[in-house]
């Protein structure tokens, strides 16, 4: 059993472009998370999905961040018009999704480095 | 708001040392309480948890218990290997869906 794995493992792209990093879960489980992670810092919550849809998105620091689960299960996490301090590691993670959320694992994947020169 | 506060590192110890990282939180309502770690080239992944007040988690020779009057979470250990060598990060979620972590503690333990 494979587990969350994201690509690509590293982006480096100029100031203004748009990016597209991608979310591969666990099979079956139905929660997803996005983190995004600093250098020094630990990982500051993105967003959540439940499903295909965004059950919290308080954590996406501007409309330049939008993040998509259309079928449930990939996530695609898109930055437009990216600026230099969009550099950080974004992880994500994945978990069963069950009601007791505080007993509900998360497995994180590698990360994808984004560099925004 | 929610918060994790957790002891500045690195933190360099030698082998079969005894190690303590400190977390205190700030939260409304029970949060669940957790640390993770990181390994050098490896992602993140869960060391223990509480759930609860007086709950301790326990893994791989790591504890922490869950104390609400002093709202901590310790790390410890009571023989640090060299592959103990990592990032460690406490966290907390409350309610919702929201895992606040902490900015980590690097441990270097030496041979």
């Amino acid at each position: 059993g494979a587990g969350v794995s994201q690509t690509p493992s590293n982006k480096v792209t100029e100031k203004g472009k748009y990016v597209e990093l991608r979310c591969d879960p666990i099979s079956g489980h139905t929660a997803l998370y996005w983190y995004r992670q600093s250098l020094g810092q630990g990982p500051e919550f993105l967003i959540y999905f439940q499903g295909t849809g965004a059950a919290d998105d308080s954590g996406l620091p501007n409309d330049r961040f939008f993040a998509v689960r259309p079928e449930g299960s990939v996530s695609t996490l898109k930055i437009q018009r990216t600026e230099r301090g969009d550099s950080a590691v974004y992880l994500c993670a994945s978990s069963q999704g069950g009601r007791n959320r505080g007993a509900d694992t998360q497995y994180f994947g590698p990360g994808t480095r984004l560099t925004v020169l | 708001g929610n918060s994790v506060t957790q002891m500045e590192g690195p933190v360099t110890l030698s082998e079969e040392a005894f190690l303590t990282i400190n977390c205190t939180y700030t939260a409304t309502g029970y949060p669940s309480l957790f640390w993770y770690v990181q390994y050098p080239g490896e992602g993140l992944q869960l060391l223990l948890k509480a759930t609860k007040a007086d709950d301790k988690g326990s893994n791989k020779g790591f504890e922490a218990t869950y104390r609400k009057e002093t709202t901590s979470f310790h790390l410890e250990k009571g023989s640090v290997q060299v592959s103990d060598s990592a990032v460690y990060f406490c966290a907390l979620l409350t309610g919702g869906f929201k895992t606040i972590f902490g900015a980590g503690t690097r441990l270097f333990v030496k041979a």
